[in-house]
């Protein structure tokens, strides 16, 4: 119940295109939604955040959709760009600020 | 602002040393410190949470003893991997929270690779 399914494992996009990763959880306690960047060799950034009293947010070029009733939430980065080839993680909290992590989706943008 | 900085950003040791890990937050005061573990191509493996003055929590099935978290200050929190052997070879990742329901920030990792 503690888990964060994640998919797809990896994904490839042509420059300008839509990335869509998706995410899924199943404990109705978590209350905290954030996406992660890692770079090879590097640490996770922290990209976009979402809480479940809102379905969207967005912020430049990166969108959360967070659907409730589905358990489900997932990153829309617009416009993808070779630069945004890395891995993404998406995560979950429940008010200890414990994060479970998905598996990783590994993004790669083609010119 | 929030920045997390890691030391050493890489590691190569004899099997049977220890290896101290440093993780500090530059820029704010950390409250709660995180420890993670990460294999190739993997996802993170949290480790424990150490809260300053107090105590690490760690996780089912991370031996405390090998594996030794002190938080002395609010800014400044180190893992000590004793007795180091080829299978704690991995990318070790801190990262530092100001408080309860803020995010937490991530250090760039520690490779650490035992002989």
């Amino acid at each position: 119940q503690q888990q964060v399914k994640q998919s797809p494992q990896s994904l490839i996009v042509q420059k300008g295109g839509i990335s869509i990763i998706n995410c899924a959880y199943e404990n109705t306690a978590f209350d905290y939604f954030p996406w992660y960047q890692q770079f090879p060799g590097k640490g996770p950034a922290l990209l976009i955040a979402i809480r479940p009293d809102v379905s969207e947010k967005k912020e430049g070029r990166f969108t959360i959709s967070f659907n409730k009733s589905a358990k489900q939430f997932s990153l829309h980065i617009m416009d993808s760009q070779p630069g945004d080839s890395a891995t993404y993680f998406c995560a979950a909290s429940a008010g200890t600020d414990k994060l479970i992590f998905g598996t990783g989706t590994r993004l790669q943008v083609f010119p | 602002g929030a920045v997390v900085s890691q030391h050493p950003s890489r590691v190569i040791c004899k099997s049977g040393t220890s290896v101290k890990i440093e993780c500090r937050s530059l820029d704010f005061q950390a409250t709660t410190m995180f420890w993670y573990r990460q294999f190739p191509k993997q996802s993170l493996m949290l480790m424990a949470t150490s809260n300053e003055g107090s105590k690490a929590t760690y996780e089912q099935g991370v031996e405390k003893d090998k594996f030794l978290i002190n938080h002395a200050s609010l800014t400044l929190s180190t893992l000590t991997v004793t007795s180091a052997h080829p299978e704690d070879s991995s990318f070790y990742i801190c990262s530092a929270k100001r408080g309860s329901g803020q995010p937490q920030h991530f250090g760039d990792g520690t490779r650490l690779s035992i002989l």
